[in-house]
């Protein structure tokens, strides 16, 4: 799988949109872009995910770039609840099933403040 | 919405001792994952199962076993436990084929603490 590279840590005032970058310059052509997020111990969260079409769902929106060599996730208004750290992560999904594993890199520590 | 269930959630063992993790996935998911989160670390891919057998191999110490069941639960067992094996454990559960895409949901965890 592609490696991606992610901020450290962004902070974000409360009521804002945060933005969260992801480069994944080495993508291939089937390698699908997920990300995930993890609140203190506990289990990773799935957020959402996309292919080359930007994508949105309750949580937030998923921005990739025409090359796909980088997305943006978007939580449209954080909450201090939205804090927590934050994973890309690229995958191969072959054919329709989904038994890839997830690698999980650095990720980026989101800090919502009042 | 029906979630991913582990249990124990907290489990304390001595070392050399034995530990058996349990993982009920989602209703009508087919593949099992998991995965180990040492302390200040990223979660670790263990071993992945998908229609009872094994999918996938990750840096899963020999010690460690695993599989998944008739009712598509997963067990993993854990013997001869050091104190580095102390962790979070972590199982997600997917669906293989569906449109619904290759997400992963990920359970509470087990929190292993080796004595």
């Amino acid at each position: 799988d592609a490696k991606t590279t992610q901020p450290p840590s962004m902070d974000c005032a409360e009521g804002r949109a945060a933005n969260l970058p992801c480069n994944h310059s080495t993508i291939s052509g089937n390698e699908y872009v997920y990300w995930y997020r993890q609140i203190h111990s506990q289990g990773p969260q799935y957020i959402i995910h996309g292919l080359k079409n930007n994508e949105t769902n309750e949580m937030a929106s998923l921005i990739i770039t025409e090359d796909r060599k980088s997305s943006t996730l978007i939580l449209p208004h954080a909450t201090l609840r939205d804090t927590a750290v934050y994973y890309c992560i690229v995958r191969v999904d072959a054919g329709g099933t989904s038994y890839g594993k997830l690698t999980f890199g650095q990720g980026t520590i989101l800090t919502v403040h009042p | 919405a029906a979630g991913v269930i582990q249990s124990p959630r907290h489990l304390i063992k001595e070392k050399r001792e034995t530990a058996t993790l349990k993982c009920y996935p989602i209703p009508r998911h087919d593949t099992v994952y998991w995965y180990q989160q040492g302390p200040g670390q990223d979660p670790q891919f263990l071993i992945s199962f998908y229609e009872k057998m094994q999918s996938d191999k990750g840096s899963i110490p020999d010690r460690f076993s695993a599989q998944q069941f008739s009712d598509y639960h997963s067990e993993l067992n854990m013997s001869s436990l050091e104190l580095g094996d102390s962790a979070l454990y972590f199982c997600a559960s997917s669906l293989g084929f569906g449109s619904s895409g290759g997400a992963q949901y990920f359970g509470p965890g087990t929190r292993l603490t080796v004595l």
